[in-house]
């Protein structure tokens, strides 16, 4: 079946501009979590999702960012007036539910210019 | 910090050689993830290790934790050129929330 997806690959803005990313878990899972991932860095917790509403948003970095998932499904992962160091690639993952284990996309990468 | 990190930060080998990495943590989880990332590409979950259990092994890996040292090691027998990427721990505190990754271990398996 079909991973994790993510779109685009790719973003190229500048600053202060306003970029969404999209991420399209696998079918039927539950959880679903985003990370921000610098050169050289692990992976950094953004938000989880189980089902439609935020179940921990405690990694958002400030609220020029926000996340939602209206049908418990597809999740927009939304950046405002965009900063230079918003640049790094954003993860999303799934997981059946909660605890188990995460399937990860390949990644948007967010250059802010 | 909640943060796990992985010892040591880099790790050249040569190819058939043994590969142990390592991840301590802080503060008590309720499991352990292990996780592959090749250059520039997503993560791939290797192994899930939950509190209350020991050792797991799935083909060529091997997953320790010792919740009383607050650790975890990841054995790679046999290491491969294909091995070669960056190793990631994650240690999940609460169920479902808030999955804290380590800066990882760079791995170089030399043929």
């Amino acid at each position: 079946g079909a991973g994790v997806s993510q779109t685009p690959s790719n973003k190229v803005t500048e600053k202060g501009k306003y970029v969404e990313l999209r991420c399209d878990p696998i079918s039927g899972h539950t959880a679903l979590y985003w990370y921000r991932q610098s050169l050289g860095q692990g992976p950094e917790f953004l938000i989880y999702f189980q089902g439609t509403g935020a179940a921990d948003d405690s990694g958002l970095p400030n609220d020029r960012f926000f996340a939602v998932r209206p049908e418990g499904s597809v999740s927009t992962l939304k950046i405002q007036r965009t900063e230079r160091g918003d640049s790094a690639v954003y993860l999303c993952a799934s997981s059946p539910g909660s605890g188990e284990t995460q399937y990860f996309g390949p990644g948007t990468r967010l250059l802010v210019l | 910090s909640q943060q796990g990190e992985e010892d040591p930060q880099a790790l050249s080998i040569q190819e058939g050689e043994n590969a142990t990495m390592n991840c301590s943590y802080k503060t008590s989880i309720n499991n352990l993830q292990w996780y592959r990332q090749n250059s520039g590409r997503g993560l791939v979950h290797l192994i899930l290790i939950r509190s209350n259990e020991r050792e797991k092994h799935s083909g060529r890996l091997r997953v320790t934790l010792d919740t009383s040292k607050k650790s975890s090691s990841l054995l790679i027998t046999a290491s491969r050129a294909a091995d070669t990427a960056s190793y990631f721990c994650a240690t999940g505190y609460n169920y479902g929330q808030n999955f804290v990754f380590g800066p990882g271990t760079r791995l170089s398996v030399l043929p």
